[in-house]
């Protein structure tokens, strides 16, 4: 079955380490999104990838950084320099068309700081 | 910084009610708006992406409505039923490669 994986599901960190959240997709897609989603918020996004070795900061960037070595994986660390890193994170891809590039979702990490 | 927004911010109903919400947008910078829902403990999925001025679509129960002059989309519900109980996304794509998502409104059927 195609889709997107993310693992884990729930991650503990202690204050002051860096953490890295995995993204993983067989859908042949080209475009890989992070974001990021607070209570009574929208998702915003961290980082964004059209093609590998290749990214792009979103609207919250500072204290995370990415990699897109493969067109697969995408994976996401959560710096000792983000402020406020418990939030739950989703991963998504999508084609990229000119007209709409409607993203697949993974299942989500709940981080949490300790 | 453009805004998507999407009101009410959650809505409680019977089944059997019919029921609708709103996102607003700045009708500039307009690609498309997609439609998501996302069902407590599952990945939000894709329910309609909408590109033209007076686009309508349709799934089962479920419709949707779109005007880009003046920056809205509604969504429809008839005849609600529990397993419809879900947070519903907008997200207006304003490039090839952004898109906005607005916070959600979080429908709750009851039985």
């Amino acid at each position: 079955d195609g889709g997107i994986t993310q693992s884990p599901k729930y991650l503990f960190r202690k204050e002051g380490q860096n953490v890295t959240l995995s993204c993983e997709q067989n859908l042949n897609h080209d475009a890989m999104y992070w974001y990021r989603q607070d209570p009574g918020q929208g998702l915003r996004l961290i980082y964004y990838s059209q093609i590998v070795n290749d990214f792009q900061k979103g609207d919250i960037a500072e204290g995370y950084s990415v990699s897109r070595e493969k067109k697969e994986s995408f994976p996401l660390t959560v710096t000792s320099a983000q402020k406020n890193p418990t939030a739950f994170y989703l991963c998504a891809s999508s084609i990229l068309t000119q007209s709409y590039n409607e993203q697949f979702f993974g299942p989500g990490t709940r981080l949490t700081v300790l | 910084i453009l805004n998507v927004e999407q009101s009410p911010q959650s809505l409680h109903v019977q089944e059997g009610d019919s029921t609708n919400f709103t996102c607003s947008f700045p009708s500039s910078n307009f690609y498309a708006l997609h439609w998501y829902r996302w069902e407590t403990a599952k990945s939000p999925e894709a329910l309609f992406v909408m590109t033209l001025n007076g686009d309508e679509k349709k799934k089962g129960r479920i419709s949707a409505t779109l005007n880009t002059k003046e920056g809205y989309s509604y969504l429809y519900i008839k005849g609600s039923q529990p397993e419809d109980s879900a947070t519903y996304l907008c997200a207006l794509k304003t490039s090839y490669d952004k898109v906005i998502f607005g916070p959600g409104t979080s429908l709750s059927v009851i039985p």
